[in-house]
């Protein structure tokens, strides 16, 4: 979807170095979440924030540290990167809604990451 | 712990055939099951959705069916096509603010023309 934009699309690095990866979207949605894709494994949600001022940690957080700037940016960190963190990312967003809306999360292309 | 569990983990379907994926849940409290297709290349996009006030949920050719007594749900795709070949997965999340999708481990979908 190219309301939701990631940057870059494909990284390698190498292990303990320090990984950014960069998330925009021009939805106007208030939520904003960072997945990891792994084969075999589907996504599991690593960070997710409801507004600037509210960051929650995922199934999967360690290791990983986020940072909204702003209501349409939303960046993941990776401090001193390992092999194991070489997997696909995808951030996502998604509207507040009513209790019975629809929750629709809008990915955005993804982000491969490969640590050596 | 998985809570979402899906299968089979890849499926080959003749042109015209009928595709079925099925998620089994643990998790009593969860109230909405969305899909989502995902091609090559992409982010994953929600495909159809369904919630637990009813069994059955059709749109075109893609139907979710749903037995809450038995904790599962699946996909059928009917008159399977070749641009139906993609990856599949089903995923839950609980009522309340958070929304958190629960994501199955996926099924890559291979439609033979």
């Amino acid at each position: 979807d190219a309301d939701v934009t990631q940057t870059p699309r494909n990284r390698i690095t190498k292990t303990g170095k320090r990984i950014m990866l960069e998330c925009s979207q021009t939805k106007g949605h208030d939520r904003m979440y960072w997945y990891r894709q792994d084969p075999g494994l589907g996504l599991r949600l690593i960070y997710y924030s409801f507004d600037v001022k509210d960051i929650n940690k995922g199934e999967i957080s360690d290791g990983y540290s986020v940072s909204r700037q702003a209501q349409a940016k939303f960046s993941l960190s990776l401090e001193s990167a390992i092999p194991n963190q070489t997997a696909l990312y995808f951030c996502a967003t998604s509207d507040w809604g009513d209790p019975r809306g629809t929750d629709t999360q809008y990915f955005g292309p993804g982000t491969r990451l490969t640590v050596l | 712990q998985q809570q979402v569990k899906q299968s089979p983990q890849s499926l080959i379907v003749q042109k015209g055939g009928i595709s079925i994926i099925n998620c089994a849940y643990e998790n009593t409290a969860f109230d909405y099951f969305p899909w989502y297709q995902q091609f090559p290349g992409k982010g994953p996009a929600l495909l159809i959705a369904i919630r637990p006030d009813v069994s059955e949920k059709k749109e075109g050719r893609f139907t979710i069916s749903f037995n809450k007594s038995a904790k599962q749900f699946s996909l059928h795709i009917m008159d399977s096509q070749p641009g139906d070949s993609a990856t599949y997965f089903c995923a839950a999340s609980l009522s309340g603010s958070a929304r958190q999708l629960t994501f199955g481990s996926g099924t890559q979908l291979t439609v033979l023309p």
